[in-house]
């Protein structure tokens, strides 16, 4: 009775440092995002995927990266983390395409110093 | 540009009294809309949602209406309890994008006092 699991919860990096957010989702969910949320805002899309090895681009792309080689896991790639990527990270899932009603893990809250 | 707007960042509300909480949109494509309720140190939780061919939608002490024509919908929360509290959060989504264009307001902080 997971749902979606989340690590690590928090984390501080150096800028120019790089790390890994892990995903992963026990329902057999064929959608997964990231999403990023900033003080005072709401939720911004950073990546989502559709199934695995299939990704694309949200809102916020810039400065991350993703892969999906299987179902159950979505990692999100900080590359040369910055200030600006201080933020909380959630990870979800959802069955379908459907009408946006999303599972969510814990969150990840990173600042970069 | 915030296509979705809760402009109320906070409301305190008396325990067994109405909660309402607001939300305004832009965009005439939005056609589902959601609400979602966050607990600190906790990932958002569906709550409730309501498509655009409806004006209500209720579930137990939950109601959300949507006034297309305002471009407005509002949670209605009754009688609302200490266990409300939390954040709550508007999101839609435009015709045929699904979850992959889901767009969220700021949140706001409901405090139900006991």
């Amino acid at each position: 009775n997971a749902g979606v699991t989340q690590t690590p919860k928090f984390r501080i990096l150096k800028i120019g440092q790089s790390m890994t957010l892990q995903c992963t989702q026990d329902m057999n969910h064929n959608y997964m995002y990231w999403y990023r949320q900033d003080p005072g805002m709401g939720l911004k899309l950073i990546y989502y995927s559709v199934g695995a090895g299939i990704t694309d681009k949200g809102e916020v792309p810039n400065g991350y990266n993703v892969s999906r080689t299987t179902t159950e896991d979505f990692p999100l790639r900080l590359e040369l983390a910055a200030p600006s990527q201080t933020s909380v990270y959630f990870c979800a899932s959802s069955l379908d395409r459907g009408t946006g009603e999303l599972f969510f893990g814990e969150g990840s809250r990173l600042t970069v110093l | 540009d915030q296509q979705v707007k809760q402009n109320s960042p906070s409301l305190s509300v008396q325990e067994g009294r109405i909660s309402i909480l607001n939300c305004d949109y832009t965009n005439s494509m939005f056609d589902y809309f959601l609400w979602y309720k966050k607990y600190p140190a906790e990932g958002p939780t569906f709550l409730i949602s309501i498509s655009s061919i409806k004006d209500k939608n209720e579930d137990g002490r939950f109601t959300v209406f949507l006034n297309k024509s305002a471009k407005h919908l509002s949670l209605h929360i009754v009688p609302s309890q200490p266990g409300d509290s939390a954040v709550y959060f508007c999101a839609a989504s435009a015709r045929g994008s699904g979850a992959n264009n889901l767009f969220f307001g700021t949140g706001t902080r409901l405090t139900v006092i006991p």
